[in-house]
This record gives structure tokens, C-alpha cells and sequence, in this order.
């Protein structure tokens, strides 16, 4: 069945350091990749997203990477704060009928180090 | 912005009762909204797909008479867990999507059966 991998499962950086994160997915029909953080407790938020189409995104200090061929695609955080410190999930979706359906990476728990 | 309202945040029940979750999409219209588990330090698992004014679609492995969804409008979904038991106690959390703008979830519910 589909499966996205992520790794690794916890990652602590010194603040300013920079954070990576991958994916694996196994549904090659997928097309649309969007990261999410979700701190303790509280829903998870949107904080960028990549379309099959494109092989990487940039927002300030996030940006996503995409290969398509190997099938993974990876989130990079930048010059990190200690507010970066959080859960972070990848999916991979493709539109079924003009429905996502998002497949949730594991998740990796960063730490940011003042 | 486009807001799922999701309630109750927190319930406590006894073992062998029913408790209802909702989610209600504020100023704009979830034709579709997607129900996750999400058990502690874990990935968000897709349990169901709710489709307002048809039955909702289960993942493997969900039972759908033991996680009653129902989505008779435009702006309200609800999940129901019947009969719970301590193993169901879990963060519960729904997303719907925003037309044009991704998907957004609701704030949780974090259910304890004892």
C-alpha cells in the first residue's frame, strides 16, 4: 500500500545550525508534498508545500526539495531558532477525484538548542 | 482565514459510552472532511473520509459501526465514538479543504476512556 518514510525521528541542531529532513514515498502517482508542524498539543500547521512539477521551493528560511525520480523530498530549515523546535510531518497526496488524500510521514521531533 | 472549528478540546468518559466529535468549517464550505488519530509521539492516521450527503470511506483497519462519521451539511462533520474503550483514548483531529488553498485542520480532541 502507499507509505511515506521519514527520517530520522528526532533531530537536535544548535540554534543557527541548519535542519534537514527526508522523505521516502512509494505511490509515484503522488503529486502534491506539503510539510506540517504541529507543536505539543495543538493542531498541525502548513508551513510550505511542493507540487510534482516543481523541483524545489523556498519560503525565507524553509525550503523543500523534490526528486521525483528517487521519489523522496526533503524539508530544509535554515539558520534555526529555538521556536523551530516542534514535530514535523512530511505527506505525499495525489488528487482522487479532486480529493486529496494526504499519506502522514512518522514524523520527526527537532530540537533547537539556544 | 478559513478556520475548522473542532470541539470538544478535551473529554474524559467512562469506559462503554459514546462520545461525539465535531468539526465545523467556518466561512467556507468542506464538501470533504478527513478524520486522523493520532496516538503520542506518533504520526496522524487517516481513519475515515467523510463526503457530505454520502457514507463516509474507512481505512483498513477502521471499524466504521465503532467510529460512527456523519457529514449532513456543508459545514459540519461529526465523529462518534461508540462504545469506547481505554485503547480508543487518542488525539482525534480532523481537516477539511480550504477551496483553492490546501487543507486545514481542526484543534484536536484529545479523548481519555477510563
Amino acid at each position: 500500500g502507499e507509505n511515506v518514510e521519514q527520517h530520522p525521528s528526532t533531530l537536535s541542531v544548535q540554534e543557527g545550525d541548519s535542519a534537514v529532513i527526508k522523505c521516502t514515498y512509494s505511490d509515484s502517482a503522488s503529486n502534491y508534498f506539503p510539510w506540517y508542524k504541529q507543536e505539543l498539543g495543538k493542531r498541525p500547521q502548513l508551513i510550505i508545500d511542493i507540487r510534482s512539477n516543481v523541483g524545489e521551493k523556498k519560503d525565507q528560511r524553509i525550503a523543500v526539495t523534490l526528486n521525483k525520480t528517487a521519489k523522496h523530498f526533503s524539508l530544509h530549515i535554515t539558520e534555526t531558532q529555538p521556536e523551530d523546535s516542534a514535530v514535523y510531518f512530511c505527506a505525499a497526496s495525489k488528487s482522487t477525484s479532486g480529493t486529496y488524500k494526504y499519506i502522514f510521514g512518522t514524523g520527526t521531533r527537532l530540537k533547537v538548542l539556544a | 482565514g478559513a478556520v475548522v472549528s473542532q470541539h470538544p478540546s478535551r473529554v474524559i468518559c467512562k469506559s462503554g459510552t459514546s462520545v461525539k466529535i465535531e468539526c465545523r468549517s467556518l466561512d467556507f464550505q468542506a464538501t470533504t472532511m478527513f478524520w486522523y488519530r493520532q496516538f503520542p509521539k506518533q504520526s496522524l492516521m487517516l481513519m475515515a473520509t467523510s463526503n457530505e450527503g454520502s457514507k463516509a470511506t474507512y481505512e483498513q483497519g477502521v471499524e466504521k459501526d465503532k467510529f460512527l462519521i456523519n457529514h449532513a451539511s456543508l459545514t459540519l462533520s461529526t465523529l462518534t465514538v461508540t462504545s469506547a474503550h481505554p485503547e480508543d483514548s487518542s488525539f482525534y483531529i480532523c481537516s477539511a479543504r480550504i477551496p483553492d488553498a490546501g487543507y486545514t485542520f481542526g484543534s484536536g480532541t484529545r479523548l481519555t476512556v477510563v
